[in-house]
């Protein structure tokens, strides 16, 4: 079935340092989704690409899809302690359907001020 | 209610009871989800329904069942609850599978 690997797990950083987090899918996606969770909280949706090499941007934050629709990242530039939380990235399999929707393990962004 | 709802918030659960998580959105989504998470293990697809009547297993369906009787309502059961049933459940919802997932607030079950 459909894999979907998120890296790094865990990324600490200074605020105000940059952070990435990369995804790769296993199989090409008809879209990939960006949720953040913060600590004790529940996943909450921030975008998503559908699009062949497209790059969206919410404020500091850039998410970007691969050419070949199996990767993305998302890039936060100069980080805030607001960032701190769990960043996931789903990717939706071509055809749809719910089981079609996978999520990467996570990115535990770790902020130190 | 706007949104989705799960109840309880959180529970302890003897080992060996049987448990169902409640999961109701007004949405009108028509697929709708239950994860698990765990620590260093993500979000766990256990079961889905693309719409009311159907119904799908997902990554870690072994021990729970599900039923999708009406748009709104998508339970989670735990026939014989296991210690290792213990973790974060949570409920979520989209329009189809392919478009934003909403999530509840999430059930904390612990399992002794």
């Amino acid at each position: 079935g459909q894999q979907v690997m998120q890296i790094p797990q865990y990324q600490h950083v200074q605020e105000g340092e940059d952070f990435t987090t990369y995804c790769n899918s296993s199989t090409t996606l008809s879209n990939i989704q960006w949720y953040k969770q913060r600590p004790g909280g529940h996943p909450v949706f921030l975008i998503q690409l559908v699009k062949s090499g497209e790059v969206k941007k919410q404020k500091r934050l850039t998410f970007q899809f691969g050419e070949a629709k199996k990767n993305s990242s998302l890039h936060i530039t100069a980080t805030q302690t607001t960032d701190v939380g769990t960043y996931f990235c789903a990717g939706a399999a071509a055809g749809g359907g719910a089981d079609g929707l996978t999520f990467g393990k996570g990115t535990h962004l770790i902020i130190q001020p | 209610i706007a949104g989705i709802t799960q109840a309880p918030t959180s529970q302890i659960l003897a080992a060996g009871r049987r448990m169902t998580l409640r999961c109701t959105q007004d949405m009108r989504h028509n697929a709708m989800y239950w994860y698990r998470q765990d620590l260093g293990l993500g979000l766990r697809l256990i079961h889905y329904s693309n719409t009311a009547g159907t119904t799908g297993k997902g990554e870690v369906p072994d021990g729970y069942s599900v039923s999708r009787a009406n748009t709104d309502d998508f339970p989670l059961t735990l026939a014989s609850a296991v210690p290792s049933q213990t973790s974060v459940y949570f409920c979520a919802s989209s329009l189809d599978g392919n478009t934003e997932a909403f999530f509840g607030q999430g059930t904390r079950l612990t399992v002794v």
